[in-house]
């Protein structure tokens, strides 16, 4: 079966950094991506790697490692605005893109 | 541009009612999507229009007809719904069907009486 974990909920400080995590397991990899979604808001693309390594875009990052089934997003000097849900999403070998829970992330001042 | 519209914001209807969500792109992406989206869970996806053409429909209920009149044109048309049907209803393009990064539209909260 095809399965994405992430953690439910993850608190940080306003300023801080934190790093959420996202394992998978699914037929064939063609790339994965994360999103930001705010409360009744829809997804936001944040960055997408297909390659090992770390893609860098100003306060966020993401990192892959594909013979572990393994990415992070870090987030860096956090800000009250980025409390949000964060949804792994991977493209299996159908292409086909398939959803993490989604950590929710709780920032506190 | 990469904006995803879609209309309207906001819709309650009655069981017996028919009623239509509306989505439009204009980045010339050739794929566009429906998702169906619950409080606390992932969008799940409900079909998959490429070149204007029904590519995947994920065993949706016939009460929701999907209709893309054309490439920036995507439709949901919606009869004798649940109240179970209630959710977020999210549109989304990408440049092909595929690895391509979706990008999503501000989606149509719908609720059923």
């Amino acid at each position: 079966g095809q399965n994405i974990d992430q953690p439910t909920e993850m608190t940080a400080t306003e300023g801080a950094i934190v790093q959420i995590n996202c394992t998978y397991q699914t037929s064939g990899f063609n790339g994965l991506f994360w999103y930001q979604q705010h409360a009744g808001e829809a997804p936001t693309f944040l960055s997408y790697n297909v390659l090992d390594g770390l893609e860098e875009k100003g306060r966020f990052s993401s990192f892959l490692s594909r013979s572990k089934g393994y990415s992070y997003l870090l987030l860096k000097e956090l800000q009250m605005k980025d409390s949000a849900s964060y949804l792994c999403a991977v493209t299996d070998s159908n292409y086909q893109l398939i959803w993490g829970a989604g950590t929710k992330l709780i920032i506190k001042p | 541009d990469t904006e995803v519209t879609q209309t309207p914001k906001h819709l309650v209807m009655g069981m017996t009612n028919k009623k239509s969500l509306k989505c439009e792109q204009h980045m010339g992406h050739r794929a566009m999507y429906w998702y169906k989206q619950k409080a606390k869970k992932p969008p799940e996806l409900m079909f998959v229009y490429s070149y204007e053409k029904l590519s995947i429909n994920e065993s949706v209920p016939s009460r929701f007809s999907p209709e893309c009149p054309n490439s920036s044109l995507l439709n949901l048309h919606l009869h004798a719904l649940q109240p179970e049907d209630s959710a977020l209803y999210l549109c989304a393009s990408s440049p092909a069907a595929g690895a391509d990064t979706q990008y999503f539209g501000p989606g149509t909260r719908l609720t059923v009486l």
